[in-house]
């Protein structure tokens, strides 16, 4: 069964960089599969952050764009999210995510259990 | 973007009540929308895609239809495990969005 666990600091000081990994476990990042990040603000809904396939392709939500930067290791099955500039409207659970592919459909069929990252001084 | 809106932001029904609640696209997106469930403090939960085909493995009573902008989400008898807060997500176009979420509660 394929697992996705988040980690990272729970705590960055505004105008500070958010740094999160995901770690994927019962499966291969070499899987002809892109790899998400999606937020969740306290009480709000969701925010798909930008996704990374195997090769390091990257797409990104124009919104965040300038902030961001993913990146994968293969070779620790791992792919991570780096976030610069933060405030405290980035305060937010942070899921990775697996998107499943299934031509035409795009969805997120596997996530993390979220971490939290509060922004605060 | 694809602006995604949920209608009713919440709900209360009883068990046993059939629900229903809607997705509206701010543009035509063909079936190219898929439905999650999320409860409190879990990661959210794949449940259709392509509007109206279930995951293995989602309970029958969960159904979804809808075309072009406008979507709908059925529960066809509200069970207790089926409280927490439903999501649409476009896969239309990048940047994948989703709706702002409808929340279910037991009356």
């Amino acid at each position: 069964q394929l697992q996705l666990h988040e980690s990272g600091p729970g705590l960055v000081k505004p105008s500070g960089t958010l740094s999160l990994t995901c770690t994927v476990s019962g499966g291969s990042l070499s899987s002809s599969h892109w790899w998400s990040w999606v937020r969740q603000a306290p009480g709000k809904g969701l925010e798909w952050i930008g996704e990374i396939y195997e090769s390091g392709s990257t797409n990104y939500n124009p919104s965040l764009t300038s902030r961001v930067i993913m990146s994968i290791d293969k070779s620790k099955n791992q792919f991570s999210l780096r976030l610069s500039a933060v405030t405290d409207a980035d305060t937010a659970v942070y899921y990775c995510a697996r998107e499943k592919v299934v031509v035409p459909a795009v969805y997120f069929d596997y996530w993390g259990q979220g971490s939290l990252v509060t922004v605060s001084s | 973007d694809i602006q995604m809106t949920q209608s009713p932001s919440s709900l209360s029904a009883s068990i046993g009540d059939r629900v229903t609640f809607t997705c509206r696209a701010s543009r035509a997106i063909s079936n190219f929308l898929a439905w999650y469930q999320q409860k409190p403090g879990k990661a959210p939960k794949f449940l259709i895609y392509g509007a109206s085909n279930l995951e293995t493995g989602v309970p029958s009573r969960f159904s979804g239809s809808g075309s072009g902008t406008d979507f709908t989400f059925t529960i066809s008898s509200l069970q207790p495990e089926d409280i927490g807060t439903y999501y649409c997500q476009q896969y239309d176009s990048l940047p994948w969005t989703f709706g702002q979420g409808t929340k279910v509660e037991v009356k």
